[in-house]
């Protein structure tokens, strides 16, 4: 069956060191993959879209990576702060239809 | 404001009432969608509109029936609610298949 698998576990790091997310999927062939930021009671914001073709993106301290042959994405926030505090959401397509299928999403907290 | 609004914020309900939530984008996008988010699930995609057609319909109980008058709203229709459809509700939009979504805050729905 198809399945998206995010660290269910929440990952804490230290201000100023790089978090790493990991998104790993299986019977899925997307076109890209997408990740969002959620904070509580919030809707998902779009951070970064990655192409199939595309190895690696990056937007400012954010950081991007998609290996369609390991079938998994890395998600990188280099100098981390505080602020970086949330859920971070990977997403991809569904049978290249434009539905975004999300993963669970792991919790990211950057201690001053 | 992102874009997309949703109304209510909260919605507490009975089994036997009838509610609606509503969506409204003014981003020019063409496709709109419903999500739920139980606490510690995945997004669950549940209907997709696309050029105010619905497109995609998840095998979501008849109890949610949805409505997009125009490409600028979406409406979920709730009647005779369960306890477990308790969720966060959340649309989103997209300028078309294969981009990214815009989401609304949600409506954090409580069945009683």
């Amino acid at each position: 069956s198809q399945k998206i698998e995010q660290n269910s576990e929440a990952l804490n790091i230290q201000e100023g060191k790089t978090a790493t997310l990991t998104c790993n999927y299986t019977n899925y062939s997307p076109a890209y993959l997408q990740w969002y930021r959620q904070d509580p009671g919030r809707g998902p914001v779009f951070l970064l879209l990655i192409r199939e073709n595309e190895k690696e993106k990056r937007k400012e301290r954010l950081k991007v990576t998609f290996d369609t042959t390991l079938k998994q994405s890395l998600f990188h926030i280099t100098a981390s702060q505080p602020a970086d505090s949330a859920t971070y959401l990977c997403a991809l397509d569904h049978n290249q239809g434009g539905k975004l299928i999300f993963g669970q999403g792991t919790e990211l907290s950057v201690k001053p | 404001e992102t874009g997309v609004t949703q109304t209510p914020r909260h919605l507490v309900m009975g089994m036997t009432n009838k509610k609606s939530l509503k969506c409204e984008q003014h981003l020019g996008h063409n496709a709109m969608y419903w999500y739920k988010q139980s606490a510690k699930k995945p997004l669950e995609l549940m209907f997709v509109y696309s050029l105010e057609e619905r497109v995609e319909n998840n095998s979501v109980p008849s109890r949610f029936s949805p409505e997009c008058p125009n490409s600028s709203h979406l409406f979920l229709h709730l009647h005779t609610l369960q306890p477990e459809d308790s969720a966060l509700y959340l649309c989103a939009s997209s300028q078309d298949p294969g981009g990214s979504y815009t989401f609304g805050s949600g409506t954090r729905l409580t069945v009683v």
